[in-house]
């Protein structure tokens, strides 16, 4: 079990605004930045998120992250079917990566 | 566009070693921190640890007593050795260049399974 907490699962409809919730402490998000990874089913993770808020080049303004405290949300606008994956949050402590759990998305 | 390609044997006894390399292209190995990253099937994402282009390593407590990541610069490679597996160390190995920033490359991962 990570000591980034993730929800398992998370779901919506085609359009709809999704957000993924993870979970730390002062230790790992509190005084680190967070970077969120998108898999697609049988391919290496994509970086979506990095320090917290930031697009590489080439992520859709759809995605979207945030920080506040001991804890990180991912949020996803406009919800398309191609973005059924599973999302990752991962945090470099200052002496090792930790990554949280996965959550597994569906669209509807 | 920096390349990474893991490479290695696909099945591993148990109590063996496993050995992995993972070859950079497009770019420099200089300056750099290289990691191997693991998941087992279904589950999720484990960072195993990383090396420097100068050699200086940092593991993951949990598997330090076996593993072993070497660089050689000349080649362009840096290998991944976690010895006395088990069938818990099955999974997709992959490497990649975690700068914490833009900058993240990773191989496509290599399946490694432990079976006798």
């Amino acid at each position: 079990q990570s000591v980034l907490t993730q929800p398992p699962s998370a779901s919506g409809t085609p359009g709809q605004r999704v957000t993924i919730s993870c979970s730390g402490s002062s230790s790992t998000i509190g005084n680190n930045y967070v970077h969120w990874y998108q898999q697609l089913p049988g391919t290496a993770p994509k970086l979506l998120i990095y320090r917290n808020d930031q697009r590489p080049s080439g992520v859709p303004d759809r995605f979207s992250g945030s920080k506040s405290g001991t804890s990180a949300s991912l949020a996803i606008s406009g919800l398309r079917s191609e973005d059924e994956a599973d999302y990752y949050c991962a945090v470099w402590d200052g002496s090792l990566w930790i990554f949280g759990g996965g959550t597994n998305l569906a669209v509807l | 566009q920096v390349q990474l390609q893991e490479s290695g044997p696909g099945l591993v006894k148990p109590s063996e070693t496993l050995s992995l390399t993972c070859s950079v292209s497009g770019g420099s190995i200089n300056s750099r921190y290289w990691s191997w990253i693991r998941q087992p099937p279904g589950k999720g994402l484990e960072w195993i640890g990383y090396i420097y282009y100068s050699g200086n390593t940092n593991y993951n407590p949990s598997l330090k007593s076996r593993v072993t990541i070497s660089v050689d610069t000349s080649k362009t490679q840096f290998s991944l050795r976690l010895n006395s597996v088990t069938a818990a160390d099955t999974a997709v190995y992959y490497c990649a260049r975690l700068d914490g920033n833009s900058e993240n490359y990773w191989g496509q991962g290599t399946l490694v399974t432990v079976s006798s």
